[in-house]
């Protein structure tokens, strides 16, 4: 139990567009969802807080505009990179408070942006 | 703000050998302890965590103790497998209401046959 489907696994997009990533709590109800990144060989850093059908909170330095984060049900958040460009290639996992567990996490997603 | 140090990295060890990753920790009010474990291209696992000091955190083999006097967390493991091959993370979380997990940097350990 506690799983949470995180996709696509793997996306490579041209510098530009704009890529979805979605993350799915499969057999909980998912209020709270955390956005991290995750640069190679380096720590994960918290991107944003996202409460169901409520703004999201973004770290310091994060841009709002550039990383769009929607929570609009209690199993789904989905965080959008728009206008990607080479910088913004990297691993992002999204992890969700499970009741009475603790965190788990998605299985992270590889942006590359070419 | 809250902080987690892990020793650095990489660390290279031959099959049962003991392992060693030291993580310390800076936090206001009572944090909970835990170490993730990341194989690669995956997300992360959790493997353990203690909540309240002198706890012992313990799974596959590994342990960690939450030293609340030295505010340490160090992970153990008596006789390592290939298999344990990944990355570590130590990390801390807000007490028993939970929020951000705060992440040290994590370390790298590779263990030869």
């Amino acid at each position: 139990g506690a799983v949470v489907s995180q996709h696509p696994s793997r996306v490579i997009c041209k510098s530009g567009t704009s890529v979805k990533i979605e993350c799915r709590s499969l057999d909980f109800q998912a209020t709270t969802m955390f956005w991290y990144r995750q640069f190679p060989k380096q720590s994960l850093m918290l991107m944003a807080t996202s409460n169901e059908g409520s703004k999201a909170t973004y770290e310091q330095g994060v841009e709002k505009d550039k990383f769009l984060i929607n929570h609009a049900s209690l199993t789904l958040s989905t965080l959008t990179v728009t206008s990607a460009h080479p910088e913004d290639s990297s691993f992002y996992i999204c992890s969700a408070i499970v009741p009475n567990y603790g965190y788990t996490f998605g299985s992270g997603t590889r942006l590359t942006v070419v | 703000g809250d902080s987690v140090t892990q020793m650095e990295g990489p660390v290279t060890l031959s099959e049962e050998a003991f392992l060693t990753i030291n993580c310390t920790y800076t936090a206001t009010g009572y944090p909970s302890l835990f170490w993730y474990v990341q194989y690669p291209g995956e997300g992360l696992q959790l493997l353990l965590k203690a909540t309240k000091a002198d706890d012992k955190g313990s799974n596959k083999g590994f342990e960690a103790t939450y030293r609340k006097e030295t505010t340490s967390f160090h992970l153990e493991k008596g006789s390592v497998q290939v298999s344990d091959s990944a990355v570590y993370f130590c990390a801390l979380g807000g007490g028993t209401s939970y929020g951000k997990l705060t992440f040290g940097q994590g370390t790298i350990l590779t263990v030869h046959p």
